[in-house]
């Protein structure tokens, strides 16, 4: 099976700016979840996403929003981009089902650069 | 509600050396643990896991890592530190619950000295 794609793996953005980050997940895993990583503050969970509906949410502003198709892709949006969101962007997808685990699959990330 | 705790920020071992990161947990129902390793600019990479069939588990890369209940930790190991080992490693529980988070320590820098 292929594994969790990020697109884009790199961006370069303007403060005040809006961007929209990608994520496929493994194929069957129905659950997406979105994780900021910075030096500073380590591995912070955003939110997670379930058949299209928000099910966690971590403790961030509402600028930071995501939504997850039919077919599981979800897109993360930041909008009004300030300096202290660059950090690398980390989706992960798990698989929900019958004998599960629950462990996580990571993508590569979503390096942005506020400037 | 479950925590976990990564004692150690930064440990550095000589190449050949033990490896030990210590990972305590706490949660109020069975867990689920696991061990990530993370390179730079990578995402993270599943260690191994542990999910309840045996206390000592084996992962990749030479890793394992013993599920104790008593002391609640979940520490890694491995006997010998080779150079490619040096990355962050993070210590992660869940619980049995498919709709539960996945709670994940703060990382372990793991340097190797030739």
């Amino acid at each position: 099976k292929a594994g969790v794609t990020q697109t884009p793996r790199y961006l370069i953005k303007t403060r005040g700016q809006q961007v929209t980050l990608s994520c496929s997940p493994i194929s069957g895993h129905r659950s997406v979840s979105w994780y900021q990583q910075t030096p500073g503050q380590g591995l912070q969970f955003l939110f997670e996403y379930f058949s299209e509906t928000q099910r966690n949410k971590g403790n961030f502003p509402g600028r930071f929003s995501g939504r997850q198709f039919s077919n599981s892709r979800s897109e993360m949006n930041v909008s009004t981009l300030e300096l202290g969101d660059s950090a690398l962007y980390l989706c992960a997808s798990k698989s929900t089902g019958g004998g599960s685990t629950y462990e996580q699959y990571f993508g590569p990330g979503t390096r942005l650069t506020v400037t | 509600a479950q925590s976990v705790t990564q004692l150690g920020s930064h440990v550095s071992v000589s190449e050949g050396a033990l490896v030990l990161l210590r990972c305590n947990y706490s949660s109020s129902v069975p867990p689920y643990l696991f061990w990530y390793v993370q390179y730079p600019n990578q995402g993270l990479q599943l260690l191994l896991k542990y999910t309840s069939a045996a206390t000592l588990v084996k992962g990749i890369n030479g890793f394992e890592a013993e599920f104790k209940k008593s002391e609640t930790s979940f520490h890694l190991t491995k006997p010998s530190a080779h150079m490619s080992d040096a990355a962050e490693y993070f210590c992660a529980v869940t619980s049995r619950s498919s709709a539960s988070k996945i709670i994940f320590g703060s990382g372990t820098r793991l340097s190797i000295r030739p």
